[in-house]
């Protein structure tokens, strides 16, 4: 298995640039999230999917799109970059608790995102 | 709703010393509890969790968490740091769902 899977690994965009954010599980994960990391914040939730055809928001959603239309992927969407969108993305799955347990959310590698 | 309070944005302790890194939290349900490991430049690593049953869980690399519902604590322990250790320490928290909480992050340097 390779896991999480991120792409690209790092990114320069200019303000205005749109872009998208690949992630891929070859798990049969069901549920899927983006987080963003700043220093001193945490990681802090965007959007998250508990299958495909479903999407909810986190905690920072504005500026950001996801859509899931495979149980593999997962990909996050800027649609109009802007400077404070500067940080590190992380994408991370898991089972669903629907299953009746808590598992173990696996995260990628992470892409590190500057906008100028 | 649920939260994680980590104490201690950087700790420093020197090889061999005992690593405490704090992690206090607020829930209105029954928590479950996680402490994740970042090394430089990689994504996170779960270190060990708590969802139910003993209170002392044991992790890898030898950590260990202590859950105390009195105290509303889950902090982090080691007997004797490594050089290896050096790493960011993350605290999380759900209610019982798959949406973590994290804290703010707690970076340990290890010192000879």
């Amino acid at each position: 298995n390779a896991g999480v899977t991120q792409t690209p690994k790092f990114q320069v965009l200019k303000t205005g640039q749109s872009m998208t954010l690949q992630c891929a599980q070859d798990m049969n994960h069901e549920y899927m999230s983006w987080y963003r990391q700043d220093p001193g914040m945490g990681l802090r939730l965007i959007h998250y999917s508990v299958g495909a055809g479903i999407t909810d928001q986190g905690e920072v959603p504005n500026g950001y799109n996801v859509s899931r239309s495979t149980t593999e992927d997962f990909p996050l969407r800027l649609l109009s970059a802007a400077p404070s969108q500067t940080s590190v993305y992380f994408c991370a799955s898991s089972y669903s608790m629907a299953r009746g347990a808590y598992n173990e959310q696996f995260f990628g590698p992470g892409t590190r995102l500057t906008v100028l | 709703a649920q939260s994680v309070t980590q104490l201690g944005s950087h700790v420093s302790v020197s090889e061999g010393a005992l690593v405490l890194l704090r992690c206090n939290y607020s829930s209105s349900v029954p928590p479950y509890l996680f402490w994740y490991v970042q090394y430089p430049n990689q994504g996170l690593q779960l270190l060990l969790k708590y969802t139910t049953g003993a209170t002392l869980v044991k992790g890898i690399n030898g950590f260990e968490a202590e859950f105390k519902k009195s105290e509303t604590s889950f902090h982090l322990t080691k007997p004797s740091a490594h050089m290896s250790d050096a790493a960011e320490y993350f605290c999380a928290i759900t209610g019982g769902g798959n949406k973590l909480t994290f804290g703010t992050g707690t970076q340990l340097k290890v010192e000879l």
